[in-house]
């Protein structure tokens, strides 16, 4: 069965650096996702990204985040100057086309787990 | 409550019971979906219902959906020592474009 893969599995950064998440969606995927889980909290949501653009964003996608599909598989997440309230749980997700999420909704990656020192 | 609230937060029930899980939301649908979390890992969907759906199977899961109560149910039937996780449940709002809203989940364990 088709896979959403993330990587690294896990990462530790100091504050003040900037680190990059990286994601594979499924490859006739459409949409794409960011979400984060602060350790003991809900999944909340960061971004969503449809034809090379941003559709969606929360309030704790800041200038500080940013998105991008470098290329035809990864999209990636950047977060430019991490803080210690970055630490979280990130997952990447992605759906085909509309009626395809309202039929069988999300396909979530195992995660990354940052960890900002 | 906040969209996406799950009750109990957390149930602890032997293995060959049924555990059942709530979900209460706020606003309007397009769809509600169940997702379960292992400690520490990825969301792994489970099943979704529609919003003019009302029940729906899949193995041992049954999951129901009353829109105007904004309530949804999660059974999981005959429970094993590997469906200890999370559930959490997750609204596909209307009018909120492509994101979907999670509860703050159910810690199930289910003892041998």
């Amino acid at each position: 069965e088709p896979e959403v893969t993330q990587t690294p599995s896990h990462q530790v950064t100091q504050m003040g650096q900037e680190v990059i998440l990286r994601c594979v969606p499924i490859s006739n995927h459409l949409y794409f996702y960011w979400y984060r889980q602060i350790l003991g909290q809900k999944v909340e949501f960061l971004v969503s990204f449809y034809n090379n653009e941003i559709s969606e964003k929360s309030e704790i996608f800041d200038d500080q985040f940013s998105v991008e599909r470098p290329d035809g598989s990864n999209f990636t997440l950047k977060i430019r100057s991490t803080k210690l309230e970055d630490s979280a749980m990130y997952f990447c997700a992605s759906s085909e086309r509309q009626g395809w999420r309202d039929r069988y909704g999300y396909t979530f990656g195992s995660g990354t787990r940052l960890t900002v020192v | 409550s906040q969209q996406g609230e799950e009750d109990p937060q957390a149930l602890s029930i032997q293995e060959g019971e049924n555990a059942t899980m709530n979900c209460s939301y706020k606003t309007s649908i397009n769809n509600l979906q169940w997702y379960r979390q292992n400690s520490g890992r990825g969301l792994v969907h489970l099943i979704l219902i529609r919003s003019n759906e009302r029940e729906k199977h899949s193995g041992r899961l049954r999951v129901t959906l009353d829109t105007s109560k904004k309530s949804s149910s999660l059974l999981i039937t005959a429970s094993r020592a590997a469906d200890t996780a999370s559930y959490f449940c997750a609204t596909d709002r209307i009018g909120a474009g492509n994101m979907l809203t999670f509860g703050g989940g159910t810690r199930l364990m289910v003892k041998p």
